[in-house]
């Protein structure tokens, strides 16, 4: 098995750009969660998927962001318009069920750069 | 409210040297804890976990935590550490009613002297 997948592993954007990341689970895997992580705050969850349905996004930090999962085994997560402190990376995990006994796969991240 | 503490940043010990990473979690219910290792560039991977049972759980990479319910930790051990363990090691309870949400600790660095 590949793994989880990401892409693309390093974006740099200017300001008010749009920026769309990327993510492929795990063939079989129904739980997605969407993390940040950057040096002031480490590691938050910014939204959890299950069965392509979302099911908690209160870490979503503002409506400039927005996360999709068209279908069971993709899912995107966008920011329109980027600003510098977007800059982190992100990282996409996915389970195959939901609850804690279930191990959380993470991605290799997408380091994004907003100037 | 739910917290994870781990109160190392850093940590430096000599490789072949024992090493204990420490993590203090407020969760009042029974806690699910979890260690992951994030080496650098790449994505966090589980070393172990512990739900129930023996209080002491064996993980890979001949990693070893231990539960102590008296003093809310669950301390990573490992006895002998190589260079390749330099890494970042992140302690995380599950919570929330399905415990999907995992809270994180703030990490550890761990670095290795040759």
């Amino acid at each position: 098995d590949a793994g989880v997948i990401q892409s693309p592993r390093h974006e740099v954007t200017e300001m008010g750009q749009e920026v769309t990341l990327r993510c492929k689970l795990i063939s079989g895997h129904n739980s997605l969660f969407w993390y940040r992580q950057t040096m002031m705050r480490g590691l938050e969850l910014l939204i959890y998927f299950n069965n392509n349905v979302p099911i908690d996004d209160s870490g979503m930090p503002e409506d400039r962001f927005s996360a999709k999962m068209p279908n069971a085994s993709f899912s995107t997560l966008k920011i329109q318009p980027s600003e510098p402190r977007d800059s982190a990376v992100y990282f996409c995990a996915s389970s195959k069920d939901r609850g804690p006994g279930n191990e959380q796969f993470f991605g290799p991240g997408t380091r994004l750069t907003v100037l | 409210a739910q917290s994870v503490t781990q109160p190392d940043i850093h940590i430096t010990v000599s490789e072949g040297a024992s090493l204990e990473l420490r993590c203090n979690y407020s969760y009042g219910a029974t806690p699910y804890l979890f260690w992951y290792v994030q080496s650098p560039g790449q994505g966090l991977q589980l070393l172990l976990k512990y739900f129930s049972g023996d209080t002491l759980v064996q993980g890979i990479k001949g990693f070893e935590a231990e539960f102590k319910r008296s003093q809310s930790s669950f301390n990573l051990r490992k006895p002998s550490v190589h260079w390749s363990d330099a890494a970042e090691y992140f302690c995380a309870v599950g919570v929330g009613v399905s415990n999907y949400q995992l809270i994180w600790g703030a990490g550890t660095k761990l670095i290795i002297k040759p």
